[in-house]
């Protein structure tokens, strides 16, 4: 099993421009949940999805941010238009069954926003 | 003014020491919990769990306590080794139909060889 993939691994971009974030989850976990983890604030989740459906996105900073979930192999997570404070390392995490197995967590995509 | 970066709590022990991490959660009706480490560069990993019926639980060179009279939970490891060195997050969840984990703010664990 590859384990979570994320791509791309590292991104920089500069301030206004349109940023997508992309994640494969493990084959046949139902959720998917996409972090944000910065030095100031931690791990904060962003947004999670069940069976394709995003069940909650209370942590989504503002409407610059979206995500989708188009099928069960693939999400991606926008951020239009970016901004230096997005600078941040996103994660991408999936599970079977989060109160058996937790979360496994892709090796993430660290954005700079110039 | 410039942002203050999060101070991680930091731990430091010898190669062969044990080590206590300790983490206090936040939300009493939380009933799931998890430890995770991260190593430079990586994604968080998982460790070791316990559910809030139970007060310990053993893993390879791991064990986890859990005192919820005063929402505590303690990671122990044994015999700590140089791969150890990471930053540790304990993660709760508070159960119901809600399906996320709240990490805490981590400790950083350096062994010393």
């Amino acid at each position: 099993d590859a384990g979570v993939i994320q791509s791309p691994r590292h991104e920089v971009t500069e301030m206004g421009q349109e940023v997508t974030l992309r994640c494969k989850p493990i084959s046949g976990h139902d959720y998917l949940f996409w972090y944000r983890q910065t030095m100031m604030r931690g791990l904060e989740l962003l947004i999670y999805f069940n069976n394709n459906v995003p069940i909650d996105d209370s942590g989504m900073p503002e409407d610059r941010f979206s995500a989708k979930m188009p099928n069960a192999s693939f999400s991606t997570l926008k951020i239009q238009p970016s901004e230096p404070r997005d600078s941040a390392v996103y994660f991408c995490a999936s599970s079977l069954d989060v109160l058996v197995y937790g979360y496994t967590f892709g090796s993430g995509t660290r954005l700079t926003v110039v | 003014g410039e942002s203050v970066g999060l101070h991680l709590p930091t731990l430091s022990v010898q190669e062969g020491d044990n080590s206590i991490i300790n983490c206090a959660y936040s939300n009493s009706a939380s009933d799931y919990f998890i430890w995770y480490k991260q190593e430079s560069g990586k994604g968080p990993q998982f460790i070791i769990d316990i559910r809030s019926n139970m007060d310990k639980r053993q893993g390879q060179r791991v064990t986890v306590l859990l005192n919820k009279t005063v929402k505590h939970l303690s990671l122990q490891i044994a015999a700590t080794q140089p791969g150890d060195s990471a930053v540790y997050f304990c993660a709760e969840n508070s159960g119901g139909s809600n399906y996320k984990l709240t990490f805490g703010k981590g400790t950083l664990l350096t062994v010393n060889p």
